[in-house]
């Protein structure tokens, strides 16, 4: 089946420094979506990203889907250690399983 | 939004015992749920795929006659670790899905840390 990979593994930011995760596949995705995952908690649903070359906002949070949908990014502009957890984009989705990245564990120092 | 609860949010048992967690979907009808597990540090891996009234689908190397999956209603599915060992210490979350394929989030429960001695 498909998979995707998600780089970096962990990311240290200064508070108030950007953060971008990536994720990559080697084949044409039909959608992505992307998680968050505090410490101790369960996925939370972030967004799902569809057509190529989307680029979606909530508030800091850009989320892009590349324009061969293969690849996808999640960027936070100045972060805050409320943004601290493990973000994971996923394949699939609806009645489908989801596939999920391994994960960029994002870390915040006040 | 939709509301997944999980039930119980933590248990220790000894080894050898089994183990039962409910997955519940509160507020809406779940026509497929998903069964996953979490080490620590790492991602969620599927187990299997749940729907009501039918036998569930397994991922390679899930052993079906250990980890028991009953879907009785389209609001309920419940996963019995049998016979639990260390191993088998993890986290386990329930996902629940209303909607048509890729169309749709799954709604996440709150997970299950089971914690083998």
């Amino acid at each position: 089946g498909q998979q995707v990979m998600q780089i970096p593994q962990y990311q240290h930011v200064q508070e108030g420094e950007d953060f971008t995760t990536y994720c990559n596949s080697s084949t044409t995705l039909s959608n992505i979506q992307w998680y968050k995952q505090r410490p101790g908690g369960h996925p939370v649903f972030l967004i799902q990203l569809v057509k190529s070359g989307e680029v979606k906002k909530q508030k800091r949070l850009t989320f892009q889907f590349g324009e061969a949908k293969k690849n996808s990014s999640l960027h936070i502009t100045a972060t805050q250690t409320t943004d601290v957890g493990t973000y994971f984009c996923a394949l699939g989705g609806g009645n489908t399983p989801l596939v999920f990245g391994k994960g960029t564990r994002l870390s915040v120092i006040a | 939004g939709a509301v997944v609860s999980q039930h119980p949010s933590w248990v220790i048992c000894k080894s050898g015992t089994s183990v039962k967690i409910e997955c519940r979907s509160l507020d809406f009808q779940a026509t497929t749920m998903f069964w996953y597990r979490q080490f620590p540090k790492q991602s969620l891996m599927l187990m299997a795929t749940s729907n009501e009234g039918s036998k569930a689908t397994y991922e390679q190397g899930v052993e079906k006659d250990k980890f028991l999956i009953n879907h009785a209603s389209l609001t309920l599915s419940t996963l019995t670790v049998t016979s639990a060992h260390p191993e088998d210490s993890s986290f386990y979350i329930c996902s629940a899905s209303a909607g048509l394929a890729n169309q749709e989030t799954q709604y996440f429960g709150p997970g299950t840390r089971l914690l083998v001695l």
